[in-house]
């Protein structure tokens, strides 16, 4: 099975903020990776798949760079609705997937 | 607008069996793929199960093989989960989710809202 390891686990950041974080897989899974926000109580949401492809709705700061086994996710300008937790996920066979731990973003 | 409502979840004894249910509105529902995706209170994301447009590809995680059935019926809009033998550790909120599938990229793109299972005596 493929691991996913994001790092890192949680961070404390400041809005307007920069904010990155890695997701890497343990073998390649070229660009079949997604990445998701999901805020307390609430499902989560797709923000980019494909690797670099923004979903439909989700604002411009949110990017995404990777292929192979190293991924990232970017936000640009940290937003006080960005607190949120963010989840990687592998969706290179459809006979199985993987997330990320999860990467819970807090504020400063 | 897509609409996925999950019902079925509640208190079982460890042992027991539950049938969890998802109702599609708001899109076609017999075109796309669909998933169950589960999460442990206070703990992250894990998949458990994905189905085929047909019926005819179900693919689980190790953990639930053998006890969990993913079904659908097209002709209801409706996904399932039948749930066997189940275990403390299959505690959890259980989201259906819609799969988006493309020649590029493969993702679940809408969530229903969860159903929460509790496993204990």
């Amino acid at each position: 099975d493929i691991q996913m390891t994001q790092s890192p686990s949680s961070l404390s950041a400041s809005v307007g903020d920069r904010v990155t974080i890695t997701c890497r897989a343990s073998q390649s899974i070229t660009r079949y990776l997604n990445w998701y926000q999901q805020k307390p109580g609430k499902a989560p949401k797709l923000l980019i798949y494909a690797a670099s492809s923004l979903q439909s709705g989700v604002p411009s700061r949110f990017s995404g760079r990777g292929s192979g086994t190293d991924f990232t996710l970017t936000i640009s300008s940290l937003q006080p609705e960005d607190f949120a937790t963010y989840y990687c996920q592998q969706s290179y066979s459809s006979a199985s997937w993987t997330f990320g731990q999860g990467t819970k973003v807090e504020i400063k | 607008e897509v609409q996925l409502v999950e019902s079925g979840g509640g208190l079982v004894q460890p042992g027991g069996s539950l049938r969890l249910s998802c109702a599609a509105s708001g899109f076609t529902f017999s075109s796309y793929w669909m998933t169950w995706v589960r999460q442990a209170p206070g703990k992250g994301l894990e998949w458990v199960a994905n189905i085929k447009q047909d019926g005819s590809e179900k693919y689980y995680v190790d953990s639930v093989k053998g006890r969990f059935t993913i079904s659908r019926d097209n002709a209801k809009n409706s996904l399932y989960l039948q749930m066997n033998s189940l275990r403390a550790e299959d505690t959890a909120v259980y989201y259906c989710a819609r799969v988006a599938r493309d020649i590029v990229a493969t993702r679940v793109d809408y969530w229903g809202q969860g159903t929460l299972v509790t496993v204990s005596s």
